[in-house]
């Protein structure tokens, strides 16, 4: 069985560009969650898709966007990219009531 | 709102000494409690969790965590730390489908030889 894989690895981004970034979830996973840890600090969770739909969202912006597709990948889109969205993004993916398992996620720096 | 708290920020134990990281969380129901072990510039690893039952819970690498609901904590243990064990940890608190988890700030564990 595959794991969540993310990509790209590491990107660099200018203020004010948008970003894509990509996330494929484990197999026979339904349900994707997305993640942004900043240096130093704990996971916090941006939002989660289930079966294509928006399943729920923590205190981030609207700037900060999903998708998810049949196939259960998921991307999340990032517009007018600020300073402070340098961190690491974590995808995780998981099925019905069972632990979520995590990719090793994408460094985006924003200069 | 559910959050979790982490007090020690680092913990600098000796190779072979027992280790004990604490955790607090506040939860409006029976929580889904998670320990994750991250690398420097890795993803998290899933150490164990708790849904149910058995207030004590064992996990991989040969860490256990127990449950104790009257003090809101799930605190992880080990008896016996590896270098190998050098790392970050989180504690994480789920909603009731065990998802959309709210982590702790994380304790960066350091292991003298």
């Amino acid at each position: 069985e595959t794991g969540v894989t993310q990509s790209p690895t590491h990107l660099i981004k200018t203020r004010g560009q948008q970003v894509t970034l990509r996330c494929s979830s484990q197999s026979g996973h339904n349900t994707v969650s997305w993640y942004q840890q900043a240096l130093g600090q704990g996971p916090q969770f941006i939002f989660q898709y289930y079966r294509e739909e928006e399943n729920g969202r923590g205190n981030f912006p609207p700037r900060f966007s999903g998708l998810q597709f049949p196939n259960y990948s998921s991307e999340l889109n990032v517009n007018a990219l600020e300073l402070d969205d340098s961190a690491l993004y974590l995808c995780a993916s998981s099925s019905g009531q069972h632990e979520a398992f995590f990719g090793q996620g994408t460094r985006l720096t924003v200069v | 709102a559910q959050s979790v708290t982490q007090p020690d920020i680092h913990i600098t134990v000796s190779e072979g000494a027992s280790l004990e990281l604490r955790c607090n969380y506040s939860y409006g129901a029976t929580p889904y409690l998670f320990w994750y072990v991250q690398s420097p510039g890795q993803g998290l690893q899933l150490l164990l969790k708790y849904f149910s039952g058995d207030t004590l819970v064992q996990g991989i690498k040969g860490f256990e965590a127990e449950f104790k609901r009257s003090q809101s904590s799930f605190n992880l243990r080990k008896p016996s730390v590896h270098w190998s064990d050098a790392a970050e940890y989180f504690c994480a608190v789920g909603n009731n489908a065990g998802n959309m988890l709210t982590f702790g700030g994380g304790t960066r564990l350091m292991v003298k030889p």
